[in-house]
């Protein structure tokens, strides 16, 4: 079983569709849990950031951490093709400095 | 303007031939890595540094060497390419406070190994 599973999409939707995006995880050590997103011929850029179990909002994106089933989500309100690109979730052990370990990422293509 | 940058952007080798992509952080971060991402094989870290002179390995170090010399250049070295290692290169920074998500990614190096 792999550490981080992510489904690689694509997964398409219509402008202004709910996304969600998830990821499940192996490793019950895990506490930080992070997504970030990845246009074409770019860097990963942080997007959301979040402690142990809960949400976490920030404007049309939600982070939703449930660490008994081991799975997390990102949702997307109101999409729009600019949110096209590839998310990816990460995850570390501890605050201090240490391996972040990703999902292969999952691409969205939002429509007009 | 915060950023961290990378050269070569794109490079084509031959095996056996050394070579360094050089990066360079401008925000004064303690914390920088290497990541390499493969198709299916999603982000992994080669190699990180917490301070100058200071590294240890990631998830996939086998042929390649990192320096931390200066707290801003965190070079990665391949000694002898081979074609296994055409990837597409990553350098990040990180701040040391806040947690290990905030890292900061540069543009990406593609490498190809002929």
């Amino acid at each position: 079983q792999k550490e981080v599973e992510q489904d690689p999409g694509p997964l398409s939707v219509p402008e202004g569709a709910i996304v969600s995006l998830n990821c499940t995880y192996s490793n019950s050590a895990f506490q930080y849990f992070m997504w970030y997103r990845q246009y074409s011929r770019k860097g990963p850029e942080l997007l959301m950031y979040t402690y142990s179990s809960g949400n976490k909002e920030d404007g049309r994106f939600t982070a939703q951490v449930d660490k008994s089933s081991k799975y997390i989500s990102l949702f997307i309100r109101d999409s729009q093709p600019s949110d096209s690109a590839t998310y990816l979730c990460a995850m570390s052990l501890n605050s201090g400095y240490s391996t972040l370990t990703f999902g292969k990422g999952t691409m969205l293509l939002v429509s007009p | 303007e915060a950023q961290v940058t990378q050269n070569p952007r794109y490079l084509i080798t031959v095996t056996g031939k050394k070579l360094t992509v050089t990066c360079s952080q401008n925000m004064n971060h303690e914390y920088m890595s290497w990541y390499r991402q493969d198709p299916g094989l999603g982000l992994r870290q080669i190699y990180y540094s917490m301070n100058v002179e200071v590294t240890d390995k990631g998830d996939v170090p086998e042929g390649y060497k990192v320096s931390r010399k200066e707290k801003r250049n965190f070079p990665l070295i391949l000694e002898s390419p081979s074609p296994n290692q055409t990837s597409l290169y990553f350098c990040a920074s990180y701040p040391g406070a806040g947690g290990p998500g905030e890292q900061y990614f540069g543009p990406g190096t593609r490498l190809t190994v002929t």
